[in-house]
């Protein structure tokens, strides 16, 4: 019963390569989530999915981009790595829209040198 | 804009002894708030949420209290345990056109011996 997971839980990557985070979960919510976290802000959302094949951007898209072809995963890319990506990401999930209680994976933290 | 300001920063305080986080929102329309625990390189992990008619909830030795007249909320850890050590969110939902998640940057407890 793991829940919701990600991977990898580390990476480091250099500036302009392209890097994809992964997460999965296994409770088939319609909600899937990304946010970033970086010291001195609050958690803030990249992209959301609503469903599979559903997408919409969050307050800080550029430079991500998602897919969802399966309910259980929502892979995350960076299409070209920039240092000011570095930061921890997390993976949410929820079995409805995003006032409902999120459900939060253990956190990919990424740097990019 | 909507924002979240929680008080203090960090906090140290001695196993046993009780505590009082504090948050300050501006969303509005409110929808919920709730508080989250985020142990050191963990996701966040859900204590309580709180609608517009609700002034209390509890979770074993947390209580969070709500006055959305003054639009603040405290979240009050009870008997502290070294366990309780980690960093504590206040995130607020809107509706409405304010539907979404409103983040605060947490109040980093310390529990010590």
């Amino acid at each position: 019963d793991a829940g919701i997971t990600q991977s990898p839980r580390y990476k480091i990557t250099e500036t302009g390569r392209q890097v994809t985070l992964m997460c999965h979960q296994t409770w088939s919510h319609s909600y899937m989530f990304w946010y970033r976290q970086d010291l001195g802000h609050g958690l803030r959302l990249i992209y959301y999915s609503a469903a599979a094949d559903i997408t919409d951007k969050g307050e800080v898209p550029d430079g991500y981009v998602v897919s969802r072809s399966k309910t259980e995963n929502f892979p995350l890319t960076l299409e070209s790595a920039t240092r000011s990506q570095t930061s921890v990401y997390f993976c949410a999930s929820s079995p409805k829209p995003i006032d409902y209680e999120q459900y939060f994976g253990p956190g990919t933290r990424l740097t990019v040198t | 804009k909507n924002q979240v300001e929680q008080s203090p920063q960090s906090l140290i305080i001695l196993e046993g002894k009780n505590c009082t986080l504090q948050c300050n929102y501006t969303v509005s329309p409110f929808s919920n708030l709730r508080w989250y625990k985020q142990d050191t390189g963990r996701g966040p992990v859900s204590l309580t949420i709180m609608t517009f008619s609700e002034n209390t909830k509890s979770n074993g030795r947390y209580t969070a209290t709500l006055d959305a007249d003054t639009k603040q909320s405290s979240l009050h850890i009870t008997a502290s345990q070294l366990s309780d050590s980690a960093s504590y969110i206040c995130v607020v939902s809107g509706t409405g056109t304010a539907s979404k998640l409103t983040f605060g940057t947490g109040t980093r407890l310390q529990v010590t011996l």
